[in-house]
């Protein structure tokens, strides 16, 4: 079937606004992971769900971060009052089970801009 | 602290010449390696990992602990192999959690 898939590929915004960044994973994969590549960066990791619950939100900046995915596939990546330094590609990946060192199927990203 | 050091942003080979991509690591637990690659316009996909000790397109990489060194290595560069290269280090403990280095850009030249 179908890979990773992240809408839109592009957002541009506004310094202040509000955005979601949408993810759909690989059909039958209970991992997701959102990760952050700035430029010239290496992609940074952000949060990882397990099923329908947040196992690890560590990588989270501040609290004008935040993701939910309510029915265990569509994942949604909500960033509150946007900063000119949020401007990056926001990646998105699943994992089959989350096993640790399971191979990681990534998006082609959403690249964010905040003017 | 963990960390990924990757020191060559741009590394440009001939085409049939040997490639060393180099990445240095630094963790207190029992590392777990990979290698991730980008093609122009692809997504990033895993080439290799450490613990599987396979060639993938005639790439190789080598766990050295006593270096701290995952350096992925090819000894003739095609064409084809033009890409981003990230090494990325597995940190999370029972979950897959990775840190990437800031990657290394290969230009193979005809």
């Amino acid at each position: 079937g179908a890979g990773v898939s992240q809408t839109p590929s592009n957002k541009v915004t506004e310094k202040g606004k509000y955005v979601e960044l949408r993810c759909d994973p690989i059909s039958g994969h209970t991992a997701l992971y959102w990760y952050r590549q700035s430029l010239g960066q290496g992609p940074e990791f952000l949060i990882y769900f397990q099923g329908t619950g947040a196992a690890d939100d560590s990588g989270l900046p501040n609290d004008r971060f935040f993701a939910v995915r309510p029915e265990g596939s569509v994942s949604t990546l909500k960033i509150q009052r946007t900063e000119r330094g949020d401007s990056a590609v926001y990646l998105c990946a699943s994992s089959r089970t989350g096993g640790a060192g399971e191979k990681l199927f990534f998006g082609s990203g959403t690249q964010l801009s905040v003017l | 602290a963990q960390r990924v050091t990757q020191p060559e942003k741009l590394l440009s080979v001939f085409k049939g010449a040997p490639v060393e991509l180099k990445c240095n690591y630094s963790y207190s637990g029992s590392p777990e390696l990979f290698w991730y690659v980008q093609y122009s316009r692809q997504r990033l996909q895993l080439l290799l990992r450490h613990i599987s000790r396979e060639s993938i397109k005639g790439f190789t990489a080598d766990l050295n602990k006593g270096e701290t060194s995952f350096h992925l290595k090819k000894p003739f560069a095609q064409e084809e192999d033009s890409a981003m290269y990230y090494c990325a280090l597995l940190y999370g403990g029972a979950t897959n959690k990775l840190i990437f280095g800031t990657g290394t850009l290969l230009a193979v030249q005809p």
